[in-house]
C-alpha cells in the first residue's frame, strides 16, 4: 500500500488566492482527518470525516476554510481567500472507524508546506 | 478530553536505553493511552498504545502505573533515527472514541552520537 497520498508536497501562492489540497487515504480505511501543524500551536486538528461523511468541524479556524469528501477514496481542503497566516503544514491522516477497530491507529500521509505571501 | 503532561525535551546517546514520560492524573477508566512519535519533516507515526497492562512491540515499550494515572514510554537502545518528538495521547474507547486525537506539544528527543 502506498499509504496516505498528499498533494501538491508544496504550495506557494499569494495572498487573497484560492488553495486546495488533496488528500487520498489509505484503501479500506473510513475515517479521515485533517490537521494544521504551525510552530505556534502544534499539531491541531481541522475536521474529520466518518464514512464520507464530516463528523466534527469544530477546528476549521474560519469559512475561508472548507472540506470535502466527496468518495472514500478523496478528500480536498480548500482555503478561500489565502491569508499569511494560513502557513503552515496540512497533513491528512486515515484510519480504519473508531466503532469498529479497537486501536484506530492513524496514519499520516506525508504533509503539504503552504506558504501564503 | 483528559490531558498529557510530558517534559519539554529530552537527551539520550546512542545505543542507551530512553524513558519518555508521561503524566495524565485524570485518565479516565475507558481511555487508552496512545503514543505517536514525528520524525524531522515527517508526518506523525504511531509507536504503542495500552489500556492497562504493560505492552511491547518492535518499536518500543509502554509502561503503565498500576494506578493509570502516568506511563512511561521505553525505547531500549536509542538510535539516531528515534531523534523525534514524541506525543503522549489519550483515546476514549468504545462509543464515545470519535477517533480524534489530540496532540499537547509533545517531549523532543535529542539523541548524541
Amino acid at each position: 500500500d502506498a499509504g496516505v497520498i498528499q498533494s501538491p508536497r508544496h504550495e506557494v501562492t499569494e495572498m487573497g488566492q484560492e488553495v486546495t489540497l488533496r488528500c487520498k487515504p489509505i484503501s479500506g480505511h473510513n475515517s479521515l482527518f485533517w490537521y494544521r501543524q504551525t510552530m505556534m500551536r502544534g499539531l491541531e486538528l481541522l475536521i474529520y470525516f466518518n464514512n464520507n461523511v464530516p463528523i466534527d468541524d469544530s477546528g476549521m479556524p474560519e469559512d475561508r476554510f472548507s472540506a470535502k469528501m466527496p468518495n472514500a477514496s478523496f478528500s480536498t481542503l480548500k482555503i478561500q481567500p489565502s491569508e499569511p497566516r494560513d502557513s503552515a503544514v496540512y497533513f491528512c491522516a486515515s484510519s480504519l472507524s473508531p466503532q469498529l477497530a479497537g486501536s484506530n491507529e492513524q496514519f499520516f500521509g506525508p504533509g503539504t508546506r503552504l506558504t501564503v505571501l | 478530553d483528559a490531558k498529557t503532561t510530558q517534559p519539554n525535551s529530552m537527551e539520550s546517546n546512542e545505543e542507551e536505553p530512553v524513558h519518555l514520560p508521561c503524566n495524565h492524573s485524570t485518565i479516565s477508566g475507558t481511555d487508552y493511552i496512545h503514543w505517536y512519535r514525528q520524525l524531522p519533516s515527517q508526518g506523525p507515526e504511531y509507536v504503542i498504545h495500552g489500556l492497562t497492562s504493560n505492552v511491547n512491540n518492535r518499536m518500543a515499550s509502554l509502561a503503565i502505573a498500576e494506578d493509570r494515572k502516568s506511563s512511561t514510554l521505553i525505547l531500549h537502545r536509542a538510535t539516531l533515527r528515534d531523534a523525534a518528538v514524541y506525543y503522549c495521547i489519550l483515546r476514549p474507547i468504545g462509543s464515545s472514541n470519535t477517533g480524534k486525537l489530540i496532540f499537547g506539544q509533545g517531549t523532543t528527543l535529542q539523541v548524541k552520537p
